[in-house]
């Protein structure tokens, strides 16, 4: 399986600010996706990050809100913006080597808004 | 809409005492069922992916099973070190988003010594 980081791994921020997360793979893989964990819920995907073209967004999340890049086939971002305490979350990246494999998950990033 | 319902909630085993997850779910055609651990503060690990009705995997303590309408993680003889939230997923050919899973909220495994 890949080896995947996330930066960071916590961080807690105030109200209105954006904070973007980096995910970083040890190899190139096809799929990156980008996965909300909110406490007491289920792991819900927000995203499928797409290299060199637009995310494709879940029902719910909105590109302006959720803006995610892919500029190649090992590396992405995902910037929650003007942050509200319900963004309060765990965040994670997973990847998948080919459209059908399993999907690996990131170590996530703990995100606190005040 | 794939959904995905996990039970029980909670699981409080002793050292030995062996038992059963279990996951049901809706799916509109499966293209997978998957099992993850993940422990507290790290992200989901994987640990198994079922395909179709009737198949099973081993790892250990561990063994899943499918059916056309549910999975069980059956756990022998369980150590603490088994202690984990157990998610359960599924990825159906339907309409949406290629590939995403859908997971259920887990089970959260205690086992005490």
């Amino acid at each position: 399986s890949a080896v995947i980081s996330q930066k960071p791994s916590r961080d807690i921020c105030q109200r209105g600010t954006s904070l973007t997360i980096q995910c970083q793979v040890d190899s190139q893989v096809t799929m990156m996706f980008w996965y909300r964990q909110q406490p007491g819920q289920s792991l819900t995907l927000i995203a499928t990050a797409n290299q060199g073209s637009e995310a494709t967004y879940e029902s719910g999340f909105v590109i302006d809100k959720f803006p995610i890049s892919r500029p190649n086939l090992t590396f992405s971002t995902l910037t929650v913006s003007n942050m509200s305490p319900e963004d309060s979350s765990i965040y994670l990246c997973s990847v998948s080597r080919a459209k059908e494999e399993t999907q690996y998950f990131g170590p996530g990033t703990r995100l606190l808004v005040l | 809409e794939d959904q995905v319902t996990q039970s029980p909630e909670a699981l409080r085993l002793q050292e030995g005492e062996s038992s059963s997850l279990n996951c049901s779910y809706t799916v509109s055609g499966l293209r997978g069922l998957f099992w993850y651990r993940q422990d507290p503060g790290k992200g989901p690990e994987f640990l198994f992916t079922l395909y179709s009705a009737g198949e099973e995997k081993e790892k250990e303590r561990l063994k899943a099973t499918l059916t056309k309408k549910e999975s069980f993680l059956h756990i022998t003889a369980p150590k603490p070190e088994d202690s984990a939230t157990y998610l359960c997923a599924v990825q159906g050919t339907g309409g949406g988003s290629n590939y995403k899973l859908t997971f259920g909220k887990g089970t959260l495994l205690t086992v005490n010594p």
